[in-house]
């Protein structure tokens, strides 16, 4: 079946430190992939995403690589902010042609970033 | 603005009555879903729609009803609430896209319920 696992929180850097937050999946098929945040008190929003092997998606400096050898798609930031603080989930959707796929969750990521 | 508006956005009721929590979006999206968020459990979907009259169970239905008389109309409704179902619950939707079938959807704000 369809499943992602992502790190386990939370995790607590300083301004301007480089974060990796891991995640890997199982998926039959070709699934797609996405990084969603939820910042405090709001609903998710799309970060990124990735719709085949090797495509990088990218957003307000955050990045993550479609993997199929590793099945991951890590999100990483070269120098985080105070206003990165927020809970990152790590997504996948799976392909059924001309049907939208169902998207499957991991359990989220707290991060928090102090100046 | 192109949103997904769901009401109300707190909650606290007791064992047994019955509610209903509205989700509209005004985006003419074909795909709604509801998810219920818990600590430590991530998201977990509900129910989803993929058009109007077409519904399908997600991974946690029991407890829950829905209905898709409309498009853009997709209300979650507990029939005799009890306080397991206390949780943050999402409405989202989405645009079926053409080639990769992903699935981007637009989130809702959130409707914080408790149940006594």
């Amino acid at each position: 079946g369809n499943s992602v696992t992502q790190m386990e929180g939370p995790v607590t850097l300083s301004e301007e430190a480089f974060l990796t937050i891991n995640c890997t999946y199982t998926a039959t098929g070709y699934p797609s992939l996405f990084w969603y945040v939820q910042y405090p008190g709001e609903g998710l929003q799309l970060l990124l995403k990735a719709t085949k092997a090797d495509d990088k998606g990218s957003n307000k400096g955050f990045e993550a690589t479609y993997r199929k050898e590793t099945t991951s798609f890590h999100l990483e930031k070269g120098s985080v902010q105070v206003s990165d603080s927020a809970v990152y989930f790590c997504a996948l959707s799976d392909y059924r042609g001309s049907t939208l796929g169902r998207l499957y969750f991991g359990r989220g990521t707290q991060l928090t970033v102090w100046p | 603005e192109a949103q997904v508006t769901q009401n109300p956005r707190y909650l606290i009721t007791v064992t047994g009555k019955k509610l209903t929590v509205t989700c509209s979006q005004n985006m003419n999206h074909e795909y709604m879903s509801w998810y219920r968020q818990d600590p430590g459990l991530g998201l977990r979907q509900i129910y989803y729609s993929m058009n109007v009259e077409v519904t399908d169970k997600g991974d946690v239905p029991e407890g829950y009803k829905v209905s898709r008389k409309e498009k853009r109309n997709f209300p979650l409704i507990l029939e005799s609430p009890s306080p397991n179902q206390t949780s943050l619950y999402f409405c989202a939707s989405s645009l079926r896209t053409e080639f990769s079938g992903a699935n981007v959807l637009t989130f809702g704000a959130g409707s914080r319920l408790t149940v006594l």
